[in-house]
């Protein structure tokens, strides 16, 4: 059974400092894991994926994660937040043929001026 | 990346009534697409797997005799939401599985609130 566990319901961080969103999985097998972004009443975007290429995985927007397996984490951050990344994260898992995903509960992004 | 497309995007309707969501695979074939739900501030949780051809899979807790899915073709998946209830109102988001490194891509969602 596979399940993701978003540790943080709602970060809160100042404009121009570092982003960190935790995200822990559990897997019976090698994982596919992604996270993804929701601006206000909109559609989800995928910000970056793992599936079992490298650990440290860049995305858009300055995003990246990295899979630990040791510690079954894949945390997303980013060096300087910016205003416009003020939005919802989600992190997800997926088996190795993404058939079927779970989404973590959500962590709300907050950008301080 | 690929592109899913919903409609409509917003919809408003009088309790009792029903309502159809299509969501449509524009960039390649899907033959399984997925139906989400999002209350306010929630995550999403997966309503139902739609196979093209077949019967849709529910997830434990959803009623698949009010929520009709429909996988017609392998470009269209239809949601129906029937006799609809204010507890319905939600944010509906599809996705399709497929392309060419198999991956999920969502909708931009259809909100539904009824009245």
């Amino acid at each position: 059974a596979q399940s993701v566990t978003q540790l943080d319901s709602h970060v809160s961080v100042s404009e121009g400092t570092p982003v960190l969103l935790r995200c822990n999985y559990s897997s019976s097998y090698s994982p596919s894991l992604f996270w993804y972004v929701q601006h206000p009443n909109k559609g989800l975007q995928l910000l970056l994926k793992y599936t079992s290429a490298a650990t440290l995985v860049k995305g858009i927007n300055g995003f990246e994660a990295e899979f630990k397996k040791s510690e079954t984490s894949f945390h997303l951050t980013k060096p300087s937040a910016h205003m416009s990344d003020a939005a919802e994260y989600f992190c997800v898992v997926s088996d190795s043929s993404a058939s079927k995903i779970i989404f973590g509960s959500g962590t709300r992004l907050s950008i301080r001026p | 990346g690929a592109v899913v497309s919903q409609h409509p995007s917003w919809v408003i309707c009088k309790s009792g009534t029903s309502v159809k969501i299509e969501c449509r695979s524009l960039d390649f074939q899907a033959t399984t697409m997925f139906w989400y739900r999002q209350f306010p501030k929630q995550s999403l949780m997966l309503m139902a797997t739609s196979n093209e051809g077949s019967k849709a899979t529910y997830e434990q807790g959803v009623e698949k005799d009010k929520f009709l899915i429909n996988h017609a073709s392998l470009t269209l998946s239809t949601l129906t939401v029937t006799s609809a209830h204010p507890e319905d109102s939600s944010f509906y988001i599809c996705s399709s599985w497929g392309g060419v490194n198999n991956e999920q891509f969502f909708g931009p969602g259809t909100r539904l609130t009824v009245l």
